[in-house]
């Protein structure tokens, strides 16, 4: 089944504790993106990444790291957690090149994560 | 920076009723435009994707069109049910640049 994964589901940590957030697409997408959704804000992009070895800044970039050194995983990076990046995280894919389906975005389940 | 705006925030419906959703973009230089479905504690289904080339797509009871010059996009629901309940989001993507934009989305209720 193509799809995206994120591991963990749900996670809580404490304040400055270094986390990862696993994405994975077994669809051979080159494009991938971190999203983070807030109340009355939205999804705001975290950063993103055209193809392996490959990655840009989105709107949020501040306080994350990211790495894309296989086409099929792009793990977001928390090297010191704050509370405000509580929120619900998403990891998308999306493939490249002509076709109905160009650029359309697939999306993980989420992961929830609270920094206390 | 773009900014993309859905109006209204919620809405709520008898069952049985046809109903559009808008979704405002402040830059029209966009290169598609999509429609997401998102379930409470769930993550985002893909409905729909207008290329900036095109008018408008269609899906089953769901109809999106696009109007670049006037940056707006709309989300007709035809016949709307109860499972149709839950969060309506668009996103952009500008010509430039490799970044997409999120409305903060229409929660959208069908009363049985």
């Amino acid at each position: 089944e193509a799809q995206v994964t994120q591991n963990p589901r749900y996670l809580i940590t404490v304040t400055g504790k270094k986390l990862t957030v696993t994405c994975s697409q077994n669809m051979n997408h080159e494009y991938m993106s971190w999203y983070r959704q807030d109340p009355g804000l939205g999804l705001r992009q975290i950063y993103y990444s055209m193809n392996v070895e490959v990655t840009d800044k989105g709107d949020v970039p501040e306080g994350y790291k990211v790495s894309r050194k296989e086409k099929r995983n792009f793990p977001l990076i928390l090297e010191s957690p704050s509370p405000n990046q509580t929120s619900l995280y998403f990891c998308a894919s999306s493939p490249r090149g002509a076709g109905k389906f160009y650029n359309e975005q697939f999306f993980g389940p989420g992961t929830r994560l609270t920094v206390l | 920076k773009q900014e993309v705006t859905q109006i209204p925030a919620a809405l709520s419906v008898p069952e049985g009723e046809n109903l559009v959703l808008n979704c405002s973009f402040t830059d029209s230089a966009i290169y598609n435009l999509q429609w997401f479905r998102q379930d409470p504690g769930k993550g985002l289904t893909s409905l729909l994707l207008i290329q900036s080339s095109q008018r408008e797509q269609t899906s089953g009871r769901l109809n999106a069109s696009l109007d670049k010059s006037s940056g707006r996009s709309t989300l007709y629901i035809a016949a709307s049910q109860p499972g149709d309940s839950a969060t309506y989001l668009c996103a952009v993507r500008l010509n430039t640049g490799n970044q997409f934009y999120f409305g903060t989305g229409t929660s959208l209720t069908v009363i049985p």
